[in-house]
């Protein structure tokens, strides 16, 4: 158990949908990453939050946007949902202050999109 | 950009196998390496990590070593059992400025007969 929690576990959505998913952060820490897992792959890094911003984003497109809250926990909001946006979505928190933190992932959001 | 490469898969092995799973990497600078497994239907555990070359990361039983002569992190166990059937990822984090994200490797799954 690394303390990082997930809501909700599962999810349908129909093609154009809003969702948000959220994330908490295991104590102590105070970063956030996103990553998307889509099936049978690696999952892909979609941003960082720290300090209640932006700290770094791959390659996803402004659609895909989040928030992190005073108490680290964090949002991650997908609007125009597409097929390709089913996926499994995973956070990961890690203490920024030390050099090269490790991660520790929540269980994922399995989104499908319908 | 950063890279990770693992072995192609499956790997099937019978209960007190020997396991070697490859991995190589691509990057700029001085990552740290991680071995994540996931189990089925759940997140991404932390398995093992190794933070400057000639480290040797090791946990239950599961060994690997960073040898950047080689750019790889190739995971070991000496006996395998039914327990570490799941999928492992080889991942780097690379350290900008104040961001580290995780680049991973397409995974291998691993499914130990008894």
């Amino acid at each position: 158990e690394t303390g990082v929690t997930q809501s909700p576990t599962h999810l349908i959505k129909t093609r154009g949908q809003q969702v948000t998913l959220r994330c908490s952060s295991q104590s102590g820490h105070n970063t956030v990453s996103w990553y998307q897992q889509a099936l049978g792959q690696g999952p892909q890094f979609i941003f960082q939050y720290y300090r209640e911003e932006e700290n770094g984003r791959g390659n996803f497109p402004p659609r895909f946007s989040g928030l992190q809250f005073p108490n680290y926990s964090s949002e991650l909001n997908v609007n125009a949902l597409e097929l390709d946006d089913s996926a499994l979505y995973l956070c990961a928190s890690s203490l920024i202050g030390g050099v090269q933190e490790t991660q520790y992932f929540g269980p994922g959001t399995r989104l499908l999109v319908l | 950009g950063n890279s990770v490469t693992q072995m192609e898969g499956p790997v099937t092995l019978s209960e007190e196998a020997f396991l070697t799973i490859n991995c190589t990497y691509t990057a700029t600078g001085y990552p740290s390496l991680f071995w994540y497994v996931q189990y089925p239907g759940e997140g991404l555990q932390l398995l093992l990590k190794a933070t400057k070359a000639d480290d040797k990361g090791s946990n239950k039983g599961f060994e690997a070593t960073y040898r950047k002569e080689t750019t790889s992190f190739h995971l070991e166990k000496g006996s395998v059992q039914v327990s570490d059937s799941a999928v492992y990822f080889c991942a780097l984090s690379s350290y900008t400025g104040a961001n580290s994200k995780l680049t991973f490797g397409k995974g291998i799954t691993l499914s130990v007969r008894p």
